[in-house]
This record gives structure tokens, sequence and C-alpha cells, in this order.
């Protein structure tokens, strides 16, 4: 069946920190990845994406994500948090040419000023 | 670029009370998405739309749920009659085709009675 499985419900850390955030996916074929990033009260945004290409993603405000095909992992990461990152990540995988996302539970980050 | 529009913010009605909820994607975006967003579930696909169309409604979760996109610039959730189950936060989702990103709108905050 296909899935995401976001390994930690909740993370906390305290400012300047290193994050990884684990991400692993169950899909058969080729993988479209997505980080997503929700602040509290907000809507969902895009952090970043793998398409094809560079399995090391570069998204906004710092954050990066590693592809590794083998693993079925797209882990999160992010050398130095801010207070202002606390928020709820999600992970999301669909196939290559599916418009359906599957979508992880969620990580709950709280970073402590 | 003004995003995906979403109304009302908030709703709060009595439970057998009819509720509408609007969507206005980003304009050129041909696809649209229906999420719900509980704790217990996370998140979830209701209805997907390509060129207007639905294509996937698998998710809608009864009858009194119904979506529809009279045009390429708005669509409407229903629920009717409400029941207090159905308390969540309704997300809408648009993306330039099935395979790009999805834009969130900041979604309807649904309380139940």
């Amino acid at each position: 069946a296909q899935s995401v499985s976001q390994h930690n419900h909740h993370v906390i850390l305290s400012e300047a920190a290193s994050l990884e955030l684990g991400c692993n996916y169950s899909y058969g074929g080729t993988v479209n990845l997505f980080w997503y990033v929700q602040y509290p009260g907000q809507h969902l945004q895009l952090l970043l994406k793998y398409f094809s290409g560079d399995p090391l993603v570069k998204g906004i405000k710092g954050f990066e994500a590693e592809f590794i095909k083998s693993k079925f992992s797209f882990n999160l990461r992010k050398p130095s948090v801010q207070w202002s990152d606390t928020a709820e990540y999600f992970c999301a995988v669909k196939g290559n040419s599916n418009y359906q996302l599957i979508w992880g539970a969620g990580t709950k980050l709280i970073i402590k000023p | 670029d003004a995003g995906v529009i979403q109304s009302p913010r908030h709703e709060v009605t009595e439970m057998g009370q009819e509720v509408t909820l609007r969507c206005k994607p980003i304009s050129g975006h041909n696809s649209l998405f229906w999420y719900r967003q509980t704790m217990m579930r996370g998140l979830e696909l209701l209805i997907y739309f390509n060129n207007n169309v639905p294509i996937d409604d698998s998710g809608m979760p009864e009858d009194r749920f119904s979506a529809k996109m009279p045009n390429a610039s708005f669509s409407t959730l229903k629920i009717q009659p409400s029941e207090p189950r159905d308390s969540a936060v309704y997300f809408c989702a648009s993306s330039p085709d099935m395979n790009q990103p999805q834009h969130f709108g900041d979604g309807t905050r649904l309380s139940i009675l």
C-alpha cells in the first residue's frame, strides 16, 4: 500500500540546534516528493520539492532535503533552527504523472527560544 | 499573485444546517483539490477537479457532501445537513497541472454545534 511515514510526531529543540525530520515512503514507481510547512493557524506552504535530478534539494528558509532512493527516504534538514521555525511539517509523495498526494501524519516542531 | 482564496475563514453553525464553503483558485491553475484536516485523521483528499471536471470524488465521506466547479475561477463544497463530526479545517488547493506542487488557501475552520 502507498504510505508516508514521519518518524516523530513531536520534536522539541533549542534555537541554533540542527534539525533532521525523517520521512520514509512506500510507493512503486517514479515519485515526486514534497515537504510542506504549516505555521500555527495558517495554510500549508511548500518548503521544497524533488522531481528529478540532484537528490539534494534546497528549499526556502534554509531548509534542504535529500532523496535517498535505496532507502525510500526524503529527510528534511536545517543546520540551525530559529524560534520562527516552530510549525508542523508534512512530507508528501505522489507518483509521476499522478495527481494524488499521499501525506505523512506531520511532525510538530517546537523551538525553544 | 493573489493566492488561493477561501471563504469564509470561520464558520460556526448548528447541526442540520447547510454549509457552503467557497474557493477561488489561482488564475491559470487547472487542477483544484478540496481537503479536510482533523487531528485524528490528518489531511484527507475529498475531491479533485481537473479543468472544472470532477475526476476523483472517492474521498467525499458521504452523500451529505457535494462539490461543484461551475467555472475555472470558482468552486464550492457543500455539506447538507451538517453534523458535529464534520467539524474540521477545510482547505482548497490548486496547481497549474496535476504534476506541479499544490498551493493552499488559508482554509475554513468549520465548527458544527
